[in-house]
């Protein structure tokens, strides 16, 4: 079974540009998530789809993230305009049952690096 | 406060030595579950356990064991007889229904360096 895979693994912008990154999760799974994990610290949650929709993005910053997932597969989180504290690792995790059932484990992809200069 | 505290920040060993990895959660649901992942060099979290607020029994998986104490808030991870291929950050975390949805809340996580 493939796993989750992630697109670009590393991207270096500057300042005040965009980037975006891609997570298509493993088949069938209903839920899809995006953490940020900064060196040295834990991953945390950005923003879980169900499907095609928005489960929780109480953590994600509005102002500058936005995710989507269209058609309840892909998934893209874009940051526009970027800055230097949003250098990090970007992770996509699916889990196959949907959101707030019980069991919930996810499965990781291998992340995308980001440095922002 | 943090909800998950791994104490330890690095631990280092030589190989075949027994570690434990602790950790200690906050919650004030009944109904969570704690989950252990590691994390390789390469970068990828690998799902090691889950374990639900109702099921405290010990598991033990090949020299993977975890030990789960409500009573102390406590899921501690022990390797025994490391080999190097476990050198790694291993993290726990803890996911509550929070907003009709289980969302998890990783530790700082803590990295194993296994010596030969």
């Amino acid at each position: 079974e493939a796993g989750v895979a992630q697109s670009p693994r590393y991207k270096i912008i500057e300042k005040r540009q965009s980037v975006a990154f891609w997570c298509n999760p493993i088949s069938g799974h209903a839920t899809l998530y995006w953490y940020q994990q900064i060196l040295g610290q834990g991953p945390k949650l950005l923003i879980q789809f169900q499907n095609n929709g928005v489960v929780d993005d109480s953590q994600l910053p509005k102002d500058r993230f936005s995710a989507e997932r269209l058609k309840g597969v892909d998934s893209t989180l874009k940051i526009q305009p970027a800055k230097l504290e949003d250098s990090a690792v970007y992770l996509c995790a699916s889990s196959l049952v949907p959101a707030g059932a019980s069991t919930d484990t996810q499965y990781f992809g291998p992340g995308t690096r980001l440095t922002v200069l | 406060a943090q909800k998950v505290t791994q104490a330890q920040t690095e631990i280092s060993v030589v190989e075949k030595e027994d570690v434990t990895l602790d950790c200690v959660y906050e919650t004030r649901d009944t109904t969570y579950y704690l989950f252990w992942y590691k994390q390789p060099p390469s970068g990828e979290l690998v799902f090691l356990i889950r374990r639900n607020s109702f099921d405290e029994q010990n598991e033990i998986s090949g020299r993977y064991s975890w030990n789960f104490q409500k009573s102390t808030s406590s899921f501690n991870f022990t390797i025994t007889a490391s080999q190097v291929v476990d050198s790694a950050v291993y993290f726990c975390a803890l996911s509550e229904a929070q907003r009709g949805s289980y969302i998890p809340t990783f530790g700082r996580g803590t990295s194993l360096i296994v010596h030969p």
